[in-house]
């Protein structure tokens, strides 16, 4: 079935470094692959999509990759703050249908100060 | 921020009770969701309505029952409440048909602890 991973749980990094969280996709039909962040007792909120025509995408710290062939899709923060700690949740939707998102597991981003 | 809105925030209630929340969306989206979070953070789906008509059901107990009187509202009833009922449920909802907004927003979830 539709199945979405996300790797890693966990990730700790010092500020000012880079983080990088992946995703996997099974569904080939998969067409629109957003990015949430939740931080904690928040609801989770839209920081990046992107689209399969599209390869990559970048919104000044954050960027957003995409490969096709690979069903591979991630998350890259640079410079990273404190402020930058949450659980970020990777999805995979197709834009027809039910529309229906499929959400990976979670990374749970600590930046150390 | 209000787009999005949910009441009650919290409940708490007693195992076998029944009980409902209540989602209402001010953004003229014609797609909403019901979402539960449980206490590992999963975001799984449970049912989605366009224009008042359902159109995902997953694999949810019988006890849950959905109700959109209308495009902007779509409220959640729990019959015979279990414990394992206690999660976070997020309503979000979408705009369908227009590719330039795929994008669901959350509403700010309903904390559900049964005792």
């Amino acid at each position: 079935g539709e199945n979405v991973e996300q790797h890693p749980s966990t990730l700790s990094v010092q500020e000012g470094d880079s983080a990088v969280i992946k995703c996997t996709y099974s569904d080939s039909a998969s067409n629109y692959f957003p990015w949430y962040k939740q931080e904690l007792g928040k609801r989770p909120q839209l920081i990046i999509d992107i689209r399969s025509n599209v390869g990559e995408k970048k919104d000044q710290r954050i960027a957003v990759t995409l490969n096709k062939t690979a069903k591979h899709f991630s998350l890259h923060i640079t410079e990273t703050q404190p402020e930058d700690s949450a659980v970020y949740f990777c999805a995979a939707s197709k834009t027809s249908g039910t529309y229906k998102y499929i959400f990976g597991t979670g990374t749970r981003l600590k930046v150390l100060a | 921020d209000t787009a999005v809105s949910q009441t009650p925030k919290y409940l708490v209630t007693q195992m076998g009770n029944d009980k409902s929340i209540k989602c209402e969306q001010n953004l003229g989206h014609d797609t909403m969701y019901w979402y539960k979070q449980d206490s590992k953070k999963f975001l799984k789906i449970m049912f989605s309505y366009n224009n008042k008509e359902l159109i995902i059901n997953e694999t949810v107990p019988n006890r849950f029952s959905p109700k959109s009187p209308d495009k902007a509202h779509l409220n959640l009833h729990i019959n015979s409440l279990e414990l394992g009922d206690s999660a976070v449920y997020f309503c979000a909802s979408r705009r369908r048909g227009q590719t330039s907004t795929d994008t669901q927003y959350f509403g700010p979830g309903t904390r559900l602890t049964v005792l």
